[in-house]
């Protein structure tokens, strides 16, 4: 299996620009997280879902933030619109029920 | 609230044992991870934990005891790639689905040194 698959690794933008990050869980896996990790806050939880659907989006920071699981093989987590407080790297986990996250490489976001 | 303590730093000495603790205060209780951060990359899953006692995998161990909130994970024979963050993760209480989600502490970042 090629593991969890995440795009962009690098994104680097402008203040008040849209910014897309997407995410391929691995095949079978029914749980997908968004999580956000910065050297002040840790890895923090955005969102996760459980067969497609979002089960806890409390960890998402303001509405500028907002994810999407179309379908088990697919998620995209959307910033708009970003600021530099944003900077950080976006990973995307995927799990069967009750067993350990497989996390991707991730994103590493820049905006300036 | 939901917490989960450990020490922000440690050094050991190649070849010797170290132990990383973690306490946690969560709203249920459905298992403890370990994970393994080196700089640059993404966690990559180390133990689990859902029963007290101790788990050995290789020269990492766990423990954990859930009536005093705490677990610690052991490393023997430290090697210099050992040097990573360790991330100790609980899975608190179940929602409507059986999906529950897992926090995570802020990390033990560990040097170790010739």
């Amino acid at each position: 299996d090629a593991g969890v698959i995440q795009s962009p690794r690098h994104e680097v933008t402008e203040m008040g620009q849209e910014v897309t990050l997407r995410c391929k869980p691995i095949s079978g896996h029914n749980s997908l997280f968004w999580y956000r990790q910065t050297m002040m806050r840790g890895l923090e939880l955005l969102i996760y879902f459980n067969n497609n659907v979002p089960i806890d989006d409390s960890g998402m920071p303001e509405d500028r933030f907002s994810a999407k699981m179309p379908n088990a093989s697919f998620s995209t987590l959307k910033i708009q619109p970003s600021e530099p407080r944003d900077s950080a790297v976006y990973f995307c986990a995927s799990s069967q029920v009750s067993y350990e996250q497989y996390f991707g490489p991730g994103t590493r976001l820049t905006v300036t | 609230g939901q917490n989960i303590d450990q020490p922000t730093e440690m050094t050991a000495t190649e070849g010797a044992i170290v132990q990383i603790n973690c306490t946690y205060q969560t709203s249920g209780f459905n298992g403890l991870f370990w994970y393994q951060q080196h700089a640059g990359e993404a966690p990559t899953f180390l133990s689990y934990n859902v029963l007290d006692g101790l788990e050995e995998k290789g020269r990492f161990s766990s423990f954990l005891s859930r009536s005093k909130g705490y677990s610690y994970l052991l490393l023997k024979e430290l090697q210099m790639k050992d040097s990573a963050s360790y991330l100790c993760a609980v899975r608190g209480e179940s929602g409507y689905s059986s999906a529950s989600k897992i926090i995570f502490g802020s990390g033990t970042r560990l040097s170790i040194r010739p």
